[in-house]
């Protein structure tokens, strides 16, 4: 079955550090790759998405992710972190065999001034 | 343009009984998913709906079960509840195809008492 792995469960950073997730996933076809956000009392939304194209993905609020096929990686990167960057990250793959959205188990990020 | 909204925002039920979940997709989108987030956990799949069939299905038992709208709006039925069942719901809605990015509700929080 495919699975998604996040391997940091707790990340405590100060301010202006450097940030990067692990996301892995399980399944060697073609997959679509999200990771998403959800801040503390508000719904999950989308960071950053890749379908194709360029494995070097930007999304909102200074993210990127890069997805390395060979290592069935798609880890999430961030060179400065900010206090608002408090959250909890889940990293999802769909598959396009089963079209089910399968999340990882969430990193929660906690930014200190 | 209107996003995902669910109602209602929490319910208190106890074993046994049964509970109706609502959602109603954002404008323009006709493929509703729905997902069981338990505390600490990443949102596990439950099913997906698209032009009001069922389009697969997570490791849920049948007394979960759903149904999708003319206007693309759907709703979660949990029959016979039980305590794990105690959970934030997510519904998410996708524009066309099951691989198209999900956008998502704020979720129901279940708890079953």
């Amino acid at each position: 079955a495919q699975s998604v792995s996040q391997h940091n469960h707790h990340v405590i950073l100060s301010e202006a550090a450097s940030l990067e997730l692990g996301c892995n996933y399980s399944y060697g076809g073609t997959v679509n790759l999200f990771w998403y956000v959800q801040y503390p009392g508000q719904h999950l939304q989308l960071l950053l998405k890749y379908f194709s194209g360029d494995p070097l993905v930007k999304g909102i609020k200074g993210f990127e992710a890069e997805f390395i096929k060979s290592k069935f990686s798609f880890n999430l990167r961030k060179p400065s972190v900010q206090w608002s960057d408090t959250a909890e990250y889940f990293c999802a793959v769909i598959t396009h065999n089963t079209d089910k959205l399968i999340f990882g188990t969430g990193t929660r990020l906690q930014v200190f001034p | 343009e209107t996003g995902v909204t669910q109602s209602p925002t929490h319910l208190i039920k106890t074993r046994g009984q049964q509970v109706t979940l609502r959602c109603s997709s954002q404008s323009g989108h006709n493929t509703v998913s729905w997902y069981q987030q338990a505390l600490g956990q990443g949102p596990q799949f439950i099913f997906q709906y698209y032009r009001e069939e069922e389009n697969g299905r997570g490791n849920f038992p049948p007394r979960f079960s759903g149904l999708q709208f003319p206007n693309y709006s759907s709703e979660l039925n949990v029959n016979a509840l039980e305590l794990d069942d105690s959970a934030l719901y997510l519904c998410a809605s996708s524009p066309r195809l099951a691989t198209d990015t999900q956008y998502f509700g704020p979720g129901t929080r279940l708890t079953v008492l």
